[in-house]
């Protein structure tokens, strides 16, 4: 059981460029999303599924594209890569179950330089 | 929008103290309050989640309070260790999602 995991662990790219961040659960969680850390401003939400087929944008969806095709991915595409987007990129899951929202797992992160 | 704040940024105690790491939030309609341990470069691990309904959890040395009506959270940790040296984050998810809202994180260092 691998949990939540993420590639590349570092990258680096120049203004323009174009990437997709990956991200796989082996837990069969419904819910997935990709949050990036900036210092001195927390976690905030980029995008997030409630399962394949759904997608919907959180607080800071500009610049970044998602889909989800199966239960277990749910890639983060870069469209075209700017210095505003160095940070530290992290993928969670979680179960979505009328019982109850539950634990969120992360991933171990992928950070990118955008020069 | 939610607003987490988490107050001290950073905390010194010596090894053996029993501490307590704060969290306040501005939207009492909060579904579950969570709390995370991050390491330098690492991910976040989960320590203690509290559904709306509660009002405390216990995990070993871990008791993470919450009170909606005040908008506050707690993490006691007891019998400090150098191991626990950490960024420690506490995050609100809202009603209708599972989105959650982060504070910015206690720095502990526990000196031995």
């Amino acid at each position: 059981n691998a949990g939540v995991t993420q590639t590349p662990k570092f990258q680096v790219l120049k203004t323009g460029q174009s990437m997709t961040l990956q991200c796989a659960q082996d837990m069969n969680h419904e819910y997935m999303s990709w949050y990036r850390q900036d210092p001195g401003m927390g976690l905030r939400l980029i995008h997030y599924s409630v399962g394949a087929g759904i997608t919907d944008q959180g607080e800071v969806p500009n610049g970044y594209n998602v889909s989800r095709s199966t239960t277990e991915d749910f890639p983060l595409r870069l469209l075209s890569a700017a210095p505003s987007q160095t940070s530290v990129y992290f993928c969670a899951s979680s179960s979505w179950t009328s019982g109850g929202r539950g634990t969120q797992y992360f991933g171990p992160g992928t950070r990118l330089l955008v020069l | 929008k939610q607003e987490v704040t988490q107050i001290p940024a950073a905390l010194s105690v010596p090894e053996g103290e029993n501490l307590v790491l704060n969290c306040s939030f501005t939207d009492s309609a909060i579904y579950n309050l969570q709390w995370f341990r991050q390491d330098p470069g690492k991910g976040l691990t989960s320590l203690l989640l509290i559904q709306s309904s509660q009002r405390e959890q216990t995990s070993g040395r871990l008791n993470a309070s919450l009170d909606k009506s005040s908008g506050r959270s707690t993490l006691y940790i007891a019998a400090s260790q150098p191991g626990d040296s950490a960024t420690y984050l506490c995050a609100a998810s809202q009603t209708g999602a599972n989105n959650l809202f982060f504070g910015t994180g206690t720095r502990l260092t526990v000196i031995p």
